[in-house]
């Protein structure tokens, strides 16, 4: 069974300054990922993914992760922040050919930018 | 382009009511779920419909049912709803990864 872990329930960062939302995984096998960011009383919108090929995955608004095999992680990173990436970010996996099976989810990671 | 469509995007039951969450979407994708959202919990999958005509349990599938009506539809109906069943519920759409997701139905049961 799979499983993510979202090592932050609040990041609070001001803005202009980078920021890093930490997600580790566990899986028997391979994975594909995911990140996600919710504003407040919205839907999820996919910031990014990785299916396969290079480990370095940039997104929409400037947002990049980095899968790493060997440590089953894949962080979210940002240069420099701005108060509209207030939000709620969520980190996600599931397996590629496992059918229609759907994505397990971290707990979510509130990112707060303080001005 | 509309995507994934959830009706109705509020509403307040009482216990022991019934009520079905409509899910529509107009991407002709195979594969769509039902999650819900509660703090501090993150999303889970209550149930999915690998297609037409098939549907399975996912990690919360207790109080639901669904029903794929079409490839275009997923309903999610509460039976007899309870305060547990308090939550945001998101449906969601896939072929290939990743999925797509409506903007949700906020229920409260009281």
């Amino acid at each position: 069974a799979q499983s993510v872990t979202q090592l932050d329930s609040q990041v609070p960062v001001f803005e202009e300054a980078p920021v890093e939302l930490r997600c580790n995984y566990s899986s028997s096998v391979s994975v594909y990922l995911f990140w996600y960011v919710q504003y407040p009383n919205q839907g999820l919108q996919l910031l990014l993914k990785y299916l396969s090929g290079s480990t370095l995955v940039k997104g929409i608004n400037g947002f990049e992760a980095e899968f790493n095999k060997s440590q089953t992680s894949f962080h979210l990173r940002k240069p420099s922040v701005h108060i509209s990436d207030t939000a709620e970010y969520f980190c996600a996996v599931s397996e590629p050919g496992g059918g229609a099976d759907g994505l397990t989810f971290g707990k979510g990671t509130h990112l707060i930018i303080q001005p | 382009n509309a995507g994934v469509t959830q009706t109705p995007k509020f509403q307040v039951l009482k216990t022991g009511q019934s009520m079905t969450l409509q899910c529509a979407q107009d991407m002709n994708h195979n594969s769509m779920y039902w999650y819900r959202q509660d703090p501090g919990m993150g999303l889970r999958l209550i149930y999915y419909s690998a297609s037409e005509g098939t549907t399975d349990k996912g990690e919360v599938p207790n109080g639901y049912n669904v029903s794929r009506l079409n490839k275009r539809e997923f309903s999610l109906r509460l039976e007899s709803a309870a305060p547990s069943q308090t939550s945001v519920y998101f449906c969601a759409s896939s072929d290939t990864p990743p999925q797509h997701f409506g903007d949700g139905t906020r229920l409260s049961i009281l």
